[in-house]
C-alpha cells in the first residue's frame, strides 16, 4: 500500500549493531504501530501511538525503542540487534474511531541479524 | 495458551472448492472481528470486518462469528488461484486501547 510506506525494505546486519527502521504515512491518520511477524507466531505488537506525545509499550517491546518525529512518521530502533530479533517488521496505522478498529499496512521490512 | 488460536495449515485445494478457515480465542472481551488477506512479501490488508454474531458476507467470502462459542470462520466460495495466500484472524476489545491481537494466520493453496 503506497499509502504507507517503509525503509528500508530488506536489511542485513551484525549482532550488537544499532538500527532503524523507518515508517512514513499519507493517510492523516493518528495512530501508528510498530508489528513483527515470525512464522508460525503471527503479528505481534511491540509498540504503538495513538498521537505524537502518546506513546505505549506492546506485548514485545524489550529491545526496542520508538520515535514519533510527526503525525506521518514513526520511527523503530534496534539498539543493540540480536539474531533472535529477525524478523519481517510491519508498520501500520488506523483512522480510530473514525475507521474503526481497521489498520493499513506497510510492505515490511525484513531484517536479518547475523 | 494464545489469546487467538488459529491452525497454521498449510491448506491445498482444487479450484472451485470451498475453502473454510478458523480461529478460536479466549478472551470475552473481544467484540471486533477481521481476518486479513496477506500474499507473499507484501503487508496484510483487510478482507472482512464484523463486530456481531451471524454471517456477513461479501462476494464470495462469508465472515461468521459465534461469539458463545468464542469461534470465528472465514468461507471462501469458488475459490481461484489468486486466493493462494495466508490469512489472519484479528480481534479487538470494545474498551481499553482497542490494540488487534492476531491469529498466527493460515497458508493456503488453491490449485488450478
Amino acid at each position: 500500500d503506497a499509502d504507507v510506506t517503509q525503509t528500508p525494505r530488506n536489511r542485513i546486519t551484525k549482532t550488537g549493531k544499532r538500527i532503524m527502521l523507518e515508517c512514513s504515512q499519507t493517510k492523516g491518520h493518528d495512530r501508528m504501530y510498530w508489528y513483527r511477524q515470525d512464522p508460525g507466531l503471527g503479528l505481534r505488537l511491540i509498540y504503538y501511538s495513538f498521537d505524537v506525545k502518546d506513546i505505549n509499550k506492546g506485548e514485545i517491546s524489550d529491545g526496542y525503542s520508538v520515535s514519533r518525529q510527526a503525525q506521518a512518521k514513526f520511527s523503530l530502533s534496534l539498539e543493540s540487534a540480536i539474531p533472535n530479533q529477525t524478523a519481517l517488521y510491519f508498520c501500520a496505522t488506523s483512522d480510530f474511531p473514525t475507521g474503526g478498529d481497521e489498520q493499513f499496512f506497510g510492505p515490511g521490512t525484513r531484517l536479518t541479524v547475523l | 495458551q494464545k489469546e487467538v488460536e488459529q491452525d497454521p495449515g498449510p491448506l491445498s485445494v482444487p479450484e472451485g472448492a470451498i475453502v473454510s478457515l478458523n480461529c478460536t480465542y479466549s478472551n470475552s472481551a473481544f467484540q471486533y472481528f477481521m481476518w486479513y488477506r496477506q500474499y507473499s512479501r507484501k503487508g496484510p490488508e483487510l478482507l472482512m470486518y464484523t463486530y456481531s454474531s451471524g454471517n456477513k458476507e461479501d462476494g464470495r467470502f462469508t465472515a461468521q462469528v459465534d461469539k458463545s462459542s468464542k469461534y470465528i470462520s472465514l468461507f471462501i466460495r469458488d475459490s481461484q488461484p489468486s486466493d493462494s495466500a495466508t490469512y489472519l484472524c484479528a480481534m479487538s476489545a470494545r474498551t481499553g486501547r482497542r490494540a488487534l491481537t492476531f491469529g498466527s494466520g493460515t497458508r493456503l493453496q488453491v490449485q488450478p
